[in-house]
């Protein structure tokens, strides 16, 4: 899989929005472009998946760049509940054998 | 919607003890499942991937006979730690998939493992 490039970690304010920015300029077009989440002492949760459409979900907001290099996921109101590790991962969707390989995510605080 | 169990949730244990974590998929039938692991402050690292029925095929640098991998049922998977020291003391995640690779990886939500 591809490799993605995010920042270390972002803060926000309790219910505005929260943009989380991903590089992946090696995106192949096979790839398609997965958020999982991980808050503390817990397992990642899926949050979003798309290939190049923007995507829209209850938890979040999806924004595909033109040239998929780069995407970025929306939170529109973001409580103190998403604090948490954003990963964006890239995986082969059509690759029977791909499993989800991840990097070193953004810790998000939200503070009130 | 899918929802992955993973029991226990946690686990003290003295050096040189095997312990059995088990991995189920409740509402869906998990062709696929994955074991992970995070150290603290750092990402998660997949250590095997195993298909039901099939033997599982593990990462570079993970022992298979000391993490022992079943997945004998589509909706049970279990990791062994054989005679477990304090360096396998973990976070440990497992993680599953249908048949279909478009399909979500839905996660468990770990068991924390320390060896004393």
């Amino acid at each position: 899989d591809a490799k993605t490039t995010q920042p270390n970690s972002m803060e926000s304010n309790e219910e505005e929005p929260v943009h989380l920015p991903c590089n992946h300029s090696t995106i192949s077009g096979t790839d398609y472009i997965h958020w999982y989440r991980q808050l503390p002492s817990q397992g990642p949760e899926y949050v979003i998946h798309g290939l190049t459409s923007n995507v829209n979900n209850r938890m979040a907001s999806l924004a595909i760049a033109e040239d998929r290099k780069s995407s970025t996921l929306i939170l529109h109101r973001a409580t103190l509940r998403d604090a948490a590790v954003y990963y964006c991962i890239l995986r082969d969707n059509n690759n029977a054998g791909n499993m989800l390989t991840f990097g070193g995510g953004t810790r998000l605080m939200v503070k009130p | 919607g899918a929802v992955v169990s993973q029991h226990p949730s946690w686990v003290i244990c003295k050096s040189g003890t095997s312990v059995k974590i088990e991995c189920r998929s409740l509402d869906f039938q998990a062709t696929t499942m994955f074991w992970y692991r995070q150290f603290p402050k750092q990402s998660l690292m997949l250590m095997a991937t195993s298909n039901e029925g099939s033997k599982a095929t593990y990462e570079q640098g993970v022992e298979k006979d000391k993490f022992l991998i079943n997945h004998a049922s589509l909706t049970l998977s279990t990791l062994t730690v054989t005679s477990a020291h304090p360096e396998d003391s973990s976070f440990y995640i497992c993680s599953a998939r249908g048949r279909y690779s478009n399909q979500p990886q839905h996660f468990g939500d770990g068991t924390r493992l320390s060896i004393l």
